[in-house]
């Protein structure tokens, strides 16, 4: 089964344009993760941030996290053509030990 | 580092067919997980070794499926007597095994389609 959610599931922009895309899940988290993919590098792992974390930065990368809403974003600052991609959260609930990916958001960056 | 490597890259099949897929690990990862990966959907975990032991399976994985890791190295994915739904990405990532922040690797993954 799936927790995550994101939103939109898809977003077309200008290159140089900020992105926005949120996640929203359901049970409690240990920590929430996002990841890129694209036909040219497969599945990479963007960014972590954990449960009593709120917000973390990395480059032009931007994850908030609310846990009391069960959500989190994602802000890409200053698009590139190499940012189009598949961008997924993907959450380690609680107890577990495995991860359980969303479903995606489709980045389109235009030129 | 050569990453995490899957062989086949492609697979087709026959249904009814049995078919194999092999992970190699990034080599002092402790931690290997498979998942699969349908069109337009997130990956699904399927199943993860802590070394050769087998500690999670998802409900996902029907008696047709079976997986190994051995040696606590490679790791092999079995499924027997294809479906058409089998039809998939099957990805493998593996991880250093330092608890539930631990960051995951992936590999390309073996696309199989079943005829």
């Amino acid at each position: 089964s799936q927790q995550g959610e994101e939103d939109p599931q898809a977003l077309s922009i200008q290159e140089g344009e900020n992105a926005t895309m949120n996640c929203s899940y359901k049970t409690s988290i240990n920590n929430l993760q996002w990841y890129r993919q694209n036909s040219g590098r497969g599945l990479v792992h963007l960014i972590l941030i954990r449960s009593n974390e709120r917000e973390k930065h990395s480059g032009r990368l931007r994850v908030t996290l609310d846990t009391s809403k069960k959500s989190s974003s994602l802000l890409i600052t200053a698009s590139r053509a190499a940012d189009t991609a598949s961008y997924f959260c993907a959450t380690v609930p609680g107890g577990a030990d495995k991860i359980i990916f969303g479903k995606g958001t489709r980045l389109h960056i235009l030129p | 580092d050569t990453g995490v490597s899957q062989n086949p890259r492609h697979k087709i099949t026959k249904r009814g067919q049995n078919v194999t897929f092999r992970c190699d690990p990034i080599s002092e990862h402790n931690r290997l997980y498979w998942y699969r990966q349908t069109l337009g959907q997130g990956p699904e975990f399927l199943t993860y070794f802590q070394n050769e032991a087998q500690l999670e399976k998802s409900r996902l994985l029907s008696d047709r499926f079976s997986a190994e890791r051995p040696k606590g190295s490679f790791s092999t994915l079995e499924i027997q007597r294809t479906e058409q739904g089998d039809s998939a990405m099957y990805l493998c990532a593996s991880s250093r095994g330092a608890g539930k922040a631990d960051t995951q690797y992936f590999g390309p993954g073996t696309r199989l389609t079943v005829l």
